[in-house]
C-alpha cells in the first residue's frame, strides 16, 4: 500500500524566511504532484515532476523529485503573506491520475 | 490545462434524502475519473475510480451502496449520496485526466451539508 507522509504538517513563518516542506513516498512512483489549496476551494496545481533530479519553479517556490530516495521537496523563498495555504504533495499509483495524497502541510506567513 | 467541472458548488440536504453531484470534463473526453472526500482539516482521500460503460471501483471501507457512482459518457460521472446522513457532510472533489501518464486536472469541488 502506497502511504505519502509530508512533514511539517503546521508552519508558521514570517515573511521574508525560507523553509522547505517535504514529502515521502514508500513505493516506486515516477509521477508526483503539488497542490495548493485554499480554504473552502478545490486544489490548484502547482508542479507536476516526472523523473528523477526534477527541478521546477514558479515565482517562490521550487519543487524537486528524488525517486531514489522516494522523496520531493517543496521550497518557499522569501515568504510572502500571501502564499499561507495548505499544500499536499500526492503520487500516482500506476500513471492513471490515481493519486494518494499526503496529509497536507498547512502553512502561516505572518508578516 | 483541460478543465473538469463539477456542480452544486455546495448543496444542503435533509438527513435521509438523496444528492447527486455532477463531474464533467468540459474539454477532453475521460473514461476514468476519480472521486475524492475531504473532511475539515483533512486530507483528501480517493472514494471511487469511475469507469465509463463499467461498474465503478471503490475503496475499501467506501459503501457502494451508499455512493452511487455512474459514468454514462465520456465526459460525465455522477456520484448519488443516498439516504444521506450529517456524517456524509464533506467536500467532494473530482478528477479526471486526458488519458494514461497525463496531469490529473481537478475540479472545482462540492460541499455537501447533511441536517
Amino acid at each position: 500500500e502506497l502511504k505519502v507522509e509530508q512533514n511539517p504538517l503546521f508552519l508558521s513563518m514570517q515573511e521574508g524566511k525560507n523553509y522547505t516542506i517535504y514529502c515521502n513516498y514508500s513505493t516506486t512512483s515516477d509521477r508526483l504532484y503539488w497542490y495548493r489549496q485554499d480554504p473552502g476551494k478545490s486544489l490548484e496545481s502547482l508542479f507536476v515532476l516526472l523523473s528523477n533530479g526534477a527541478v521546477k519553479q514558479e515565482g517562490r517556490l521550487m519543487a524537486s523529485l528524488d525517486t531514489k530516495a522516494r522523496l520531493s521537496t517543496l521550497h518557499i523563498t522569501a515568504a510572502v503573506h500571501d502564499l499561507s495555504a495548505t499544500y499536499f504533495c500526492a503520487v500516482d499509483m500506476s500513471g492513471a491520475q490515481k493519486l494518494v495524497f499526503g496529509q497536507g502541510t498547512r502553512l502561516t506567513i505572518n508578516p | 490545462g483541460a478543465v473538469v467541472s463539477q456542480h452544486p458548488s455546495w448543496v444542503i440536504c435533509k438527513s435521509g434524502t438523496s444528492v447527486k453531484i455532477e463531474c464533467r470534463s468540459l474539454d477532453f473526453q475521460a473514461t476514468t475519473m476519480f472521486w475524492y472526500r475531504q473532511f475539515p482539516k483533512q486530507s483528501l482521500m480517493l472514494m471511487a475510480t469511475s469507469n465509463e460503460g463499467s461498474k465503478a471501483t471503490y475503496e475499501q471501507g467506501v459503501e457502494k451502496d451508499k455512493f452511487l457512482i455512474n459514468h454514462a459518457s465520456l465526459t460525465l460521472s455522477t456520484l448519488t449520496v443516498t439516504s444521506a446522513h450529517p456524517e456524509d457532510s464533506s467536500f467532494y472533489i473530482c478528477s479526471a485526466g486526458e488519458g494514461v501518464n497525463t496531469e490529473a486536472f481537478f475540479g472545482q469541488g462540492t460541499r455537501l451539508t447533511v441536517v
